[in-house]
């Protein structure tokens, strides 16, 4: 089956800083490599996707980068905000395999 | 769109006691997802189902989860008999048969076995 390994756990980092996130895997079939934000005690929400026929994908100060070849991907922020403070998931797979998640804290 | 429904949203039970828990999908979704999320194992699908019918439920941990789907309103996840262990938020999400990788999150019943 598919797997997902993400890092770091945890990221610290003030505010204005830049912040990336990387999940590896193993299945070379995935085409389709969500992220999500989950703020303390809501529900998962996609905020940026991005499908195999491209490499990278910009949503304001959100942007996700895919290596096919090296099977990782990754999660951007710029100019982060202490709103973005959340823990981010990765996922990938038609019925979507979660990574463990990145506790991102954004300090004023 | 009410979005995804999910009740209870918290259920605070003893070992050994059955829970129900409760899903409304999306209307004119056909995708129904179960999540279980935990500290320690993060975001774990237990069971899928197309059309009303379980597609895939090698997630579900043991005899004593069970899930069904009477119709493509509504679904129901049930443990019996109820552990400590299975203290976790319950998530359900829906989507398009043709999309099941865009799915949308219930709020989530946070189960507390004691």
């Amino acid at each position: 089956g598919e797997n997902v390994e993400q890092h770091p756990s945890t990221l610290s980092v003030q505010e204005g800083d830049s912040a990336v996130i990387k999940c590896t895997y193993s299945d070379s079939a995935s085409n389709y490599f969500p992220w999500y934000k989950q703020e303390l005690g809501k529900r998962p929400q996609l905020i940026i996707d991005i499908r195999s026929n491209v490499g990278e994908k910009k949503d304001q100060r959100i942007a996700v980068t895919l290596n096919k070849t090296a099977k990782h991907f990754s999660l951007h922020i710029t100019e982060t905000q202490p709103e973005d403070s959340a823990v981010y998931f990765c996922a990938l797979g038609s019925t979507l395999t979660f990574g463990k998640g990145t506790m991102l804290l954004v300090s004023p | 769109d009410a979005g995804v429904i999910q009740s209870p949203r918290h259920e605070v039970t003893e070992m050994g006691q059955e829970v129900t828990l409760r899903c409304k999908p999306i209307s004119g979704h056909n995708s129904l997802f179960w999540y279980r999320q935990t500290m320690m194992r993060g975001l774990e699908l237990l069971i899928y189902f197309n059309n009303n019918v379980p597609i895939d439920d090698s997630g579900m941990p043991e005899d004593r989860f069970s899930a069904k789907m009477p119709n493509a309103s509504f679904s129901t996840l049930k443990i019996q008999p109820s552990e400590p262990r299975d203290s976790a938020v319950y998530f359900c999400a829906s989507s398009l048969l043709g999309k099941l990788e865009t799915q949308y999150f219930g709020p989530g019943t946070r189960l507390l076995v004691l």
